[in-house]
């Protein structure tokens, strides 16, 4: 079945290290998305690519960064320099670099990072 | 910059009932598209229903419908006959015009009572 793989779904780490969240697509989507998603804030996007080897900052990208060498995949790293990293992470996924009624956001699972 | 209202931060709801939830938005654009997400107990984020702002027919999809009214710039989702699967956080969004995001609304979330 077609969809979207994160992993792990919980992860833990210490603060002051980097850490890398994975998402993985098998839908053959151009775009590809990460939201960040705090109690009572709704969802905030961190970074966005709409094709291989580019990538645009969202609303809150300090303190992360990602890469798309490949069409499927397109990890986030949470570095150190993040001041409030706890949180849920969602990954999401279209099928046009633009969004439509016909080319809609779908979203992986989600990973759930929590740094003490 | 466009932004999403989502007034109820709670909903509660018997079972088999019809209950609304309420979304406005701002905007200056004239087309651009709006959603409506379930995100329940799991966390999956699962797309509910989609509207077209140059498209006035309201969507529907089964038990669920909206009432878009454009010129007030409101995005409500009627749930008819609630199920207990119903039980969730729902996410109004808007996308349009030159920011190429998709912006959500702090969520409402709905409880179905059996």
């Amino acid at each position: 079945d077609g969809g979207i793989t994160q992993s792990p779904k919980y992860l833990f780490r210490k603060e002051g290290q980097n850490v890398t969240l994975s998402c993985e697509q098998n839908l053959n989507h151009d775009a590809m998305y990460w939201y960040r998603q705090d109690p009572g804030q709704g969802l905030r996007l961190i970074y966005y690519s709409q094709i291989v080897n580019d990538f645009q900052k969202g609303d809150i990208a300090e303190g992360y960064s990602v890469s798309r060498e490949k069409k499927e995949s397109f990890p986030l790293t949470v570095t150190s320099a993040q001041k409030n990293p706890t949180a849920f992470y969602l990954c999401a996924s279209s099928s046009l670099g633009t969004l439509t009624v016909d080319s809609p956001l779908h979203f992986g699972n989600g990973t759930r990072l929590t740094v003490t | 910059a466009q932004t999403v209202t989502q007034s109820q931060p709670e909903m509660s709801v018997q079972e088999a009932e019809t209950v609304t939830l309420s979304c406005t938005y701002d905007t200056s654009e004239n087309n651009y598209y709006l959603f409506w997400y379930k995100q329940p107990p799991s966390r999956q984020m699962i797309l509910v229903i989609r509207q077209e702002a140059y498209k006035q027919q309201n969507a529907t999809e089964n038990r669920f419908s909206v009432n878009f009214q454009k010129a007030a710039k409101s995005f409500s989702l009627k749930i008819s006959d609630s199920q207990l699967g119903d039980t969730a956080m729902y996410f109004c969004a808007f996308y349009g015009g030159a920011t190429n995001k998709l912006i959500f609304g702090t969520g409402t979330l709905l409880a179905v009572q059996p």
